[in-house]
């Protein structure tokens, strides 16, 4: 496809559960983050990927959480041991070079944490 | 530390008539500054970007923002809305050639027929 596609749309998770959210970067796109967005509220970044190497994890809440990009396309965002806290919107975008200079969203996954 | 002020969480604007988006930014330097829209059910859209030079910016769509160094503002304006401009509006600020941008909280835009 020709956007950023992430899957699933909708992960509905008992508290406590594991759940992996996928992303799919556009081809080519050297770089990758992950982005949390709370109702209401603007994206907050979690996560970045040059190809495979994980640049920069500051804005990962907690150790529960944790990303991977092991060729340098597809990437897995895990949280483990979700907590109501967690529900949000992850947001992954992809960009063509290696900095921030033009991000393309993908429409997210909604977690719902119960 | 970066951040981005957005003060007007809604605004409501008739079709036809201009628009003003405020945004404020804290950064050291001169930052990277982007306004993203998002409709619903939709991921970000780049509108428009500064990163150095004229400091007014055209975009798509329309949009147009001017970087005020003096002021630490990037204000996005559009001279004339359209219903389709309907959306939440993001300002975000970056550190040149860096991966973290800092998004501010959006101002939803209502238009009315």
């Amino acid at each position: 496809g020709a956007g950023v596609s992430q899957s699933p749309r909708y992960k509905v998770a008992k508290r406590g559960q594991d759940v992996a959210l996928r992303c799919d970067p556009i081809s080519g796109h050297v770089s990758l983050f992950w982005y949390q967005q709370a109702l209401g509220q603007g994206p907050e970044f979690l996560t970045y990927f040059q190809n495979e190497a994980q640049l920069d994890k500051s804005g990962l809440p907690s150790d529960r959480f944790f990303a991977e990009r092991p060729e340098g396309s597809v990437s897995t965002l895990k949280i483990q041991r979700t907590q109501q806290e967690d529900s949000a919107v992850y947001l992954c975008a992809s960009s063509l070079r290696t900095t921030n200079e033009k991000l393309f969203f993908g429409s997210g996954t909604q977690l719902s944490v119960l | 530390a970066q951040s981005v002020t957005q003060p007007d969480i809604h605004i409501t604007v008739s079709e036809g008539a201009s628009l003003e988006l405020r945004c404020n930014y804290s950064y050291g330097a001169t930052p990277y500054l982007f306004w993203y829209v998002q409709s619903p059910g939709q991921g970000l859209q780049l509108l428009l970007k500064y990163f150095s030079g004229d400091t007014l910016v055209q975009g798509i769509k329309g949009f147009e923002a001017e970087f005020k160094r003096s002021q630490s503002s990037f204000n996005l304006r559009k001279p004339s809305v359209h219903w389709s401009d309907a959306a939440e509006y993001f300002c975000a600020v970056g550190a040149p050639d860096a991966g973290k941008s800092t998004f501010g909280d959006g101002t939803t835009l209502t238009v009315k027929p």
